[in-house]
């Protein structure tokens, strides 16, 4: 289960604050990825970065923001625009972008209160 | 984009059945299939997957077919154990266009094997 990190494994929020979930990798791995989890849904992919330095919205991007400054790091902020922000977070990463397996890390779970 | 459906949402089986999940793709360019199964508390782990060029790949007791030109596939689990009770999901990789090589997962299915 080593080698992709995620903290803190419980957040609460008050509403209308900004938080920043971190997920860190020490797999050497290009590509890192963002999914929001809910009931029923699935995993709806966030953002991705094929690299460093580069990213992607995903599939429901709007109110959330990310950075990749370096390759081990890929922390996700979810803004006081996201209308409904309570969710399970995970964090994954691969080899590259393409066709390789996800490794994910063992989540958040973000509260608003 | 892609659309991946995922049926049934719910499945109960008793110990040593078999069990069969269904996804469907829309995307007829998508030509990953992985498939990831979730422990109640654990993180999805990569259980099996299969390229478009393969019809069917067997790992022990689980299988996955694909039906390229019906664009759908599916998670064959034979001589179901307690331990395979999880939250199952597909995905399916987009081959081409400006999503190409996004992964997009199906709904889930939670499998439970009754002893």
């Amino acid at each position: 289960d080593g080698g992709i990190t995620q903290s803190p494994k419980y957040l609460f929020r008050k509403e209308g604050q900004n938080v920043t979930l971190s997920c860190e990798q020490n797999l050497n791995h290009d590509a890192m990825y963002w999914y929001r989890q809910d009931p029923g849904q699935g995993l709806r992919l966030i953002y991705y970065s094929q690299i460093v330095n580069d990213f992607q919205k995903g599939d429901i991007a709007e109110g959330y923001s990310v950075s990749r400054e370096k390759k081990e790091s890929f922390p996700l902020t979810v803004t006081s625009a996201q209308k409904n922000p309570t969710a399970f977070y995970l964090c994954a990463s691969s080899i590259d972008y393409l066709y390789n397996e996800q490794f994910f890390g063992p989540g958040t779970r973000l509260t608003v209160l | 984009g892609e659309n991946v459906e995922q049926h049934p949402s719910t499945l109960s089986v008793q110990e040593g059945d078999s069990a069969v999940i269904k996804c469907t793709y829309s995307d007829s360019a998508s030509n990953y299939f992985p498939w990831y199964k979730q422990e109640l508390g654990k993180r999805p782990q990569l259980i099996i997957d299969i390229r478009s060029n393969v019809g069917e790949k067997k790992d022990q007791r689980i299988a996955v077919t694909l039906n390229k030109t019906a664009k759908h596939f599916s998670l064959h689990i034979t001589e179901t154990q307690p331990e395979d009770s999880a939250v199952y999901f597909c995905a399916a990789v987009q081959g081409g266009g400006t999503s190409y090589g996004k992964l997009t997962f199906g709904q889930g299915t939670i499998l439970t094997v009754h002893p």
